[in-house]
Formats: C-alpha cells, sequence, structure tokens
C-alpha cells in the first residue's frame, strides 16, 4: 500500500530534550515536505526537500532541522524543544508537485513540549 | 501575509444542503488549487484540484468553481451527507521554475458539520 509513515503517533516530552519524528514513504516520491498544524493557523510547512541532500526552509523552520540522506526518508529534529512546539505534524510526499500531483500525507505526530 | 485567505472558519449545514466554502489568492503565480479533505485524527488527503485555465470542475457531488479575474476559487459539496463533515482546506501552488516551486500554500482550513 502506497503511504507515508510517520512515527511516533504520540510523544510527550521535555523542554530541551532533543527528539527526531521519523517520516518514511514507500512511492519513490521526490519531494517530501514537514507541515504543523495548529488550531485557527492552518498547516504551515516547516522544511521541504526536492530530492537526496537538497532542503530548503518553509514558513515556519525556527528550533528545526531536517535530513534527506535516502530518498525515501525525512526525518524532523527538534534540537531543543520548547512549549510553543507543541502542536501536532504532518510529514507529506509528492511525485511531481509543480505538476500538480496530489501531496499524500502521513497520519500525523501529536508532540507535547512540556 | 496570508498567501491563501479562507472563509468560513466553520460551516454548519443540514443534511442535503449546499455546502460552500470560499478562497481567495493574491500571488497571481499560482497556477494548480487543491482542495484537501481532513477527517478527525487523519492526515489530509486531496479531494479534487483545478487549474486556473478552467471555470469549473466537479467530480460526483464535489466542484470547484475558478473566477481568474477576481483570484477567487470555491468549493460546492451538492447534497451535503453526514459522511462529509470534516475540515476542508483551500491550497495553492506555484509551479515556475525558482523558488518554492511546488510548495503548499494552505488556507486555514474551514470545519463543516453536516446535522442529519
Amino acid at each position: 500500500e502506497a503511504q507515508v509513515t510517520q512515527n511516533p503517533r504520540y510523544l510527550i516530552t521535555v523542554t530541551g530534550k532533543k527528539l527526531t519524528v521519523t517520516c518514511s514513504q514507500n512511492m519513490n516520491h521526490e519531494y517530501m515536505s514537514w507541515y504543523r498544524q495548529d488550531p485557527g493557523l492552518g498547516l504551515r510547512q516547516i522544511y521541504y526537500s526536492m530530492n537526496v541532500e537538497v532542503t530548503d526552509k518553509g514558513d515556519v523552520p525556527e528550533g528545526y532541522k531536517v535530513s534527506r540522506k535516502e530518498k525515501r526518508n525525512f526525518p524532523l529534529i527538534l534540537e531543543s524543544p520548547s512549549p510553543n512546539q507543541t502542536s501536532l505534524y504532518f510529514c507529506a510526499s509528492s511525485l511531481k508537485p509543480r505538476k500538480g500531483s496530489g501531496y499524500t500525507f502521513g497520519s500525523g505526530t501529536r508532540l507535547t513540549v512540556v | 501575509q496570508q498567501q491563501v485567505k479562507q472563509s468560513p472558519q466553520s460551516l454548519i449545514v443540514q443534511k442535503g444542503g449546499i455546502s460552500i466554502i470560499n478562497c481567495a489568492y493574491e500571488n497571481t503565480a499560482f497556477d494548480y488549487f487543491p482542495w484537501y479533505q481532513q477527517f478527525p485524527g487523519k492526515g489530509p488527503a486531496l479531494l479534487i484540484a483545478i487549474r486556473p485555465d478552467v471555470s469549473e470542475k466537479k467530480e460526483g457531488r464535489f466542484t470547484i468553481s475558478f473566477n481568474k479575474s477576481a483570484k477567487q476559487f470555491s468549493l460546492h459539496i451538492m447534497d451535503s451527507q453526514p459522511g462529509d463533515s470534516a475540515t476542508y482546506f483551500c491550497a495553492a501552488i506555484k509551479s515556475q521554475v525558482g523558488g518554492s516551486q511546488g510548495n503548499l500554500i494552505f488556507g486555514k482550513g474551514t470545519k463543516l458539520s453536516v446535522k442529519p
């Protein structure tokens, strides 16, 4: 089944403790992206990657890092999480977004930073 | 600056009625306009999409109307059903070379509730 898999689904952590949210897709998509979803703010892009070793900032990149060493994986790293990073996070991938191919989203990771 | 503005924030419709969600954009570089549907606990899923060279696209009960001169587009859900209750996001993509091509810019979402 074609899918984007995020782990973990739920995570509670403490301020300052480094964490990684993994994202993997099995569709051989070149493009991958991370979004955070907050009430009243919709989905805001954190980082995206056009291909392996090619990443760039989205609208809200502060406090986050990403890497794209393999085509299928695009982990989101929070080096020193803070409470304002409490949110619902989604990873997405697309074959050819410039041609209008749809994005496939993961099921989300709900992160709470206390 | 919000690049895609969506309204209303929430919408309650009776079963069988028409649900209408509106979006407006500023950037004329946008050239692909998808709508995503999100159920609680799930990620958004592509529902229907349109390009600006077309004024209307229909798929089943879902229709996108597009007004290029006004830079507005809307989603119409005909014969709305309780199973349509979800959050709907309009979005836009710039597909020109250079810059953040291919990045989805989302509206803030509309929570639709269809009452039986």
